[in-house]
């Protein structure tokens, strides 16, 4: 089944401590892209991809990392989460930029 | 800058009757658009897409929208709304061309409430 696939689902960690969320896609999509989405403010674009080791930063990139070493998965990196990341993330995927395949989500909350 | 603003946070209807979600963006070219539906704790699905070509663009679940470019707006719509389309819809915007396509920008949402 054509997917993309997040993990954790939820998450609680405690402030300082570094986390990654995975994602990984099964459509050999080129483009990939990490949104949060919080009450009030929609999906805001924290980065996306447009290829292997081709990233750029969306519109709230700070606090956040990413990486794009194989084509398949690209996992979003907190090296240092605050109380302010706690958000529903969503990973997403697109064969050429004509709209995203979204994963599930994660829940992260940061205590 | 690309931008796109939903004018409605929140509309509600009854069922069986008609629909209509605004949406207007702002871009210095001609868009990609697209119509999202998020249902409560699930992820987003599309609903459909706007490229070029014919303005008018049907969708899934009975849905369509209006490409106006003079008016900057791509409403979606559905003539009669029934009680599973009870969700949240959100507009987005991205480049038609060049390494920004994957900068989806997305607009704040409306929350769709279906009476009996």
């Amino acid at each position: 089944e054509a997917q993309v696939t997040q993990n954790p689902r939820y998450l609680i960690t405690v402030t300082g401590k570094k986390l990654t969320v995975t994602c990984s896609q099964n459509m050999n999509h080129e483009y990939m892209s990490w949104y949060r989405q919080d009450p009030g403010l929609g999906l805001r674009q924290i980065y996306y991809s447009m290829n292997v080791e081709v990233t750029d930063k969306g519109d709230v990139p700070e606090g956040y990392k990413v990486s794009r070493k194989e084509k398949r998965n690209f996992p979003l990196i907190l090296e240092s989460p605050s109380p302010n990341q706690t958000s529903l993330y969503f990973c997403a995927s697109s064969l050429s930029g004509d709209g995203y395949t979204f994963g599930s989500g994660t829940r992260l909350t940061v205590v | 800058a690309q931008s796109v603003t939903q004018p409605d946070i929140h509309i509600t209807v009854s069922e069986g009757a008609s629909l209509e979600l605004r949406c207007n963006y702002s871009y210095g070219a001609t868009p990609y658009l697209f119509w999202y539906v998020q249902s409560p704790g699930q992820g987003l699905q599309l609903l459909l897409k706007y490229f070029s070509g014919d303005t008018l663009v049907q969708g899934i679940k009975g849905f369509e929208a209006e490409f106006k470019r003079s008016q900057s707006s791509f409403n979606l719509r559905k003539p009669s709304v029934h009680w599973s389309d009870a969700a949240e819809y959100f507009c987005a915007v991205g480049a038609s061309y060049g390494g920004s396509q994957g900068n989806l920008i997305f607009g704040k949402g409306t929350k769709l409430s279906v009476k009996p």
